[in-house]
């Protein structure tokens, strides 16, 4: 059985940098069959592709945060990472890692979420 | 605003069918067969439903199905449970610049 679970700070402050890390448990990143995503949801409102990544380090970003989102992988720690710049409130949210079936928005395993809240 | 359009909320009397559109264009739902469907119960993460359009994961009840038309998407259900009651969300691939992916803004459904 396939698990993600998502670590990092849950308080960032204005304009620093939000860091995330996602260790997939039960499967291989490596095995190429997936494509590795993050996406967020602010309380109380819907879901945002964030963007995602292929074992080999190809990479697709939602164009609306393409200027602030890096995400990395790291195969030798089964683990998937996020950071995303220059943070503001709006960025207030819950992460969530998840699996893609099929590059192209099919997410069958994900993370329990963890909630990044951006205040001074 | 999202990308995809979704009704706000809809509701049903346990055993009716209900169905949940998605609207999007050309460039996404229209474009490509690349629809899915998550239910989310509050505090959880989503569930996949539907992928491809109208394909059922391993372990999702048939009760559940999709479709698609044109730039519209559709999600039924079917023998409506009180478990049911969540919010569900379309997502849909596209390509219009970059390929990624967007999701609909949402619909609560609610089992009277």
């Amino acid at each position: 059985q396939v698990q993600l679970q998502e670590s990092g700070p849950g308080l960032v402050k204005p304009s620093q940098t939000l860091s995330l890390t996602c260790t997939v448990s039960g499967g291989s990143i490596s095995s190429g069959d997936y494509y590795w995503s993050w996406i967020r949801q602010p309380p109380g409102k819907g879901l945002e592709w964030i963007g995602y990544i292929y074992y080999s380090g190809s990479t697709y970003y939602n164009p609306s945060l393409k200027s602030r989102v890096t995400i990395s992988v790291d195969t030798s720690k089964n683990q998937f990472s996020l950071k995303l710049s220059s943070v503001t409130a709006a960025d207030t949210a819950v992460y969530y890692c998840a699996r893609d079936v099929t590059a192209a928005g099919s997410f069958d395993y994900w993370g329990q979420g963890t909630l990044v809240t951006v205040s001074s | 605003q999202s990308a995809l359009t979704q009704p706000a909320s809809v509701s049903g009397s346990p055993g009716q069918s209900i169905t949940i559109s998605c609207t999007g264009t050309s460039s996404d739902v229209g474009g490509y067969n690349y629809v899915s469907w998550y239910q989310q119960h509050p505090g959880k993460a989503p569930k996949l439903m539907i992928y491809d359009v109208s394909n059922r994961p391993s372990g999702v009840s048939n009760r559940f199905s999709g479709s698609k038309s044109g730039n519209t998407a559709s999600l039924t259900i079917s023998g409506l449970q009180a478990e049911d009651e969540a919010d569900y969300y379309c997502s849909s691939y596209t390509s219009s610049s970059t390929p990624y992916v967007v999701f609909g803004g949402g619909t609560k459904l609610t089992v009277l």
